[in-house]
């Protein structure tokens, strides 16, 4: 059935690390990827998506791109901040969305 | 522009007993979709609505129903509550036809 399979956390970083955050899922078809952020009390946040293969989405310096060839689509930042601490989310779907488990991000000064 | 509002923001119930949760849409969008997150999971799929419709269930007991109203806004029901049904309700709304999913607050439901 479909799922999503992503980096299992807790991940702790310094400031101004690289950052990869994997993910690969398994679905029927092309459906369209997505990142979602989810700061401590809140709902989700979408943080990027990518709509059909080899696009790459990105926004706030976190980079994707929809690999169909290996089903992933791997989260990436080149240079972390403290404020990105979050959990994230890797998701697809086109009407009702899959999501993995989450990865808990500490970034430390 | 308010963004997707849910109610209430925390909820205790008891074993058995029912409940309700609401959720009112983005301006322009017609499809709300719920979701349950239990700690430390992703969220899964409850259903969806569209033209006052379950268009898409996911894989929940009947417990788990649902409405739309003509102005869009959603309810979620919940009866006979489980301890296992404490977790965070995410209400999610698109807009035609449909588009990207933008998510509410969500409601804690803690269930003694």
């Amino acid at each position: 059935g479909d799922s999503v399979t992503q980096m299992e956390g807790p991940v702790t970083l310094s400031e101004e690390a690289f950052l990869t955050i994997n993910c690969t899922y398994t679905a029927t078809g092309y459906p369209s990827l997505f990142w979602y952020v989810q700061y401590p009390g809140e709902g989700l946040q979408l943080l990027l998506k990518a709509t059909k293969a080899d696009d790459k989405g990105s926004n706030k310096g976190f980079e994707a791109t929809y690999r169909k060839e290996t089903t992933s689509f791997h989260l990436e930042k080149g240079s972390v901040q403290v404020s990105d601490s979050a959990v994230y989310f890797c998701s697809f779907g086109n009407e009702k969305l899959t999501f993995g488990t989450g990865t808990r991000l500490t970034i430390i000064p | 522009d308010a963004g997707v509002t849910q109610s209430p923001t925390h909820l205790i119930k008891t074993r058995g007993q029912q409940v309700t949760l609401r959720c009112s849409p983005k301006s322009g969008h017609d499809t709300v979709s719920w979701y349950q997150q239990a700690l430390g999971q992703g969220p899964q799929f409850i259903f969806q609505y569209y033209e006052e419709e379950e268009r898409q269930r996911g894989n929940f007991p009947d417990r788990f129903s649902g409405h739309q109203f003509p102005n869009y806004s959603s309810e979620l029901n919940v009866n006979a509550l489980l301890l296992g049904d404490s977790a965070l309700y995410l209400c999610a709304s698109s807009p035609p036809p449909p588009g990207e999913q933008f998510f509410g607050p969500g409601t804690r439901l803690t269930v003694l």
